[in-house]
């Protein structure tokens, strides 16, 4: 069902640097802005990243976005034990006319 | 702050009708600026996208193609929220069920989720 795809976990120990990929197409990340959503078990998802690479208030500087073409990621550097949790990218797909999710990313900080 | 509430059924029986009110705070329903969507969690779909409302010179919708028969979403000015109906309901449509606010091309303040089973 999700238009986008990402790795389903990804791993570090703490103070390591973490990447996690975002595949999508033409009709959405090619078109529209990146964001990325950070949810703990039992929460709704938190806004962690928009407009590719903005952090909204409140948002630790380790956490950083990019994009390429029809693909992007989420680097947080300096990993916490905080940070283990779903991570979910997103955009808006122009063709679905619908906002569309990644298949989500479990971060396992070891 | 904006702030997002929702209140509804959390057992729908199969063939019948799913509601949830999401009230709003911190913003207004009517705003030019933004659209009220909802979207859906489940561990079959992952998130899901349903639809939104907004008002920029009249009322519009947008809704998903995967319930576009089935959905609606109204706004409740004199209460400042907005609901979601979905018809038909069956086990498929167990989910955790979010309200949320989309700002230009960004969902960024969502309600606290609530979990609709579907089951007689």
């Amino acid at each position: 069902q999700s238009v986008l795809t990402q790795p389903p976990s990804a791993s570090g120990t703490p103070g390591q640097r973490v990447t996690i990929s975002c595949s999508g197409s033409s009709s959405n990340i090619g078109r529209d802005t990146v964001k990325w959503y950070q949810q703990l078990p039992g929460t709704a998802p938190k806004l962690l990243i928009y407009v590719n690479n903005q952090r909204p208030s409140g948002v630790p500087e380790r956490f950083s976005g990019s994009k390429s073409g029809t693909s992007a990621s989420l680097a947080i550097s300096g990993l916490q034990s905080e940070d283990e949790a779903d991570y979910y990218c997103a955009a808006w797909d122009g063709s679905l006319n619908g906002y569309v999710f990644g298949t989500g990313t479990k971060v396992t900080v070891l | 702050q904006v702030q997002l509430q929702q209140s509804g059924p959390r057992l729908v029986k199969p063939s019948q009708t799913l509601s949830l009110t999401c009230a709003i705070s911190g913003d207004s329903v009517s705003s030019k600026s933004a659209a009220w969507n909802w979207i859906r969690q489940s561990p079959s779909r992952g998130l899901e996208w349903l639809g939104r409302t907004y008002y920029r010179s009249k009322w519009s919708n947008d809704y998903a193609v995967s319930v576009k028969s089935r959905i609606t979403i109204n706004p409740d000015t004199s209460k400042n929220q907005f609901s979601l109906q979905l018809n038909s309901v069956t086990p498929e449509d167990t989910a955790v069920y979010f309200c949320a606010r989309l700002v230009g091309d960004t969902v960024d303040y969502w309600g606290q989720g609530t979990l609709v089973t579907v089951s007689s």
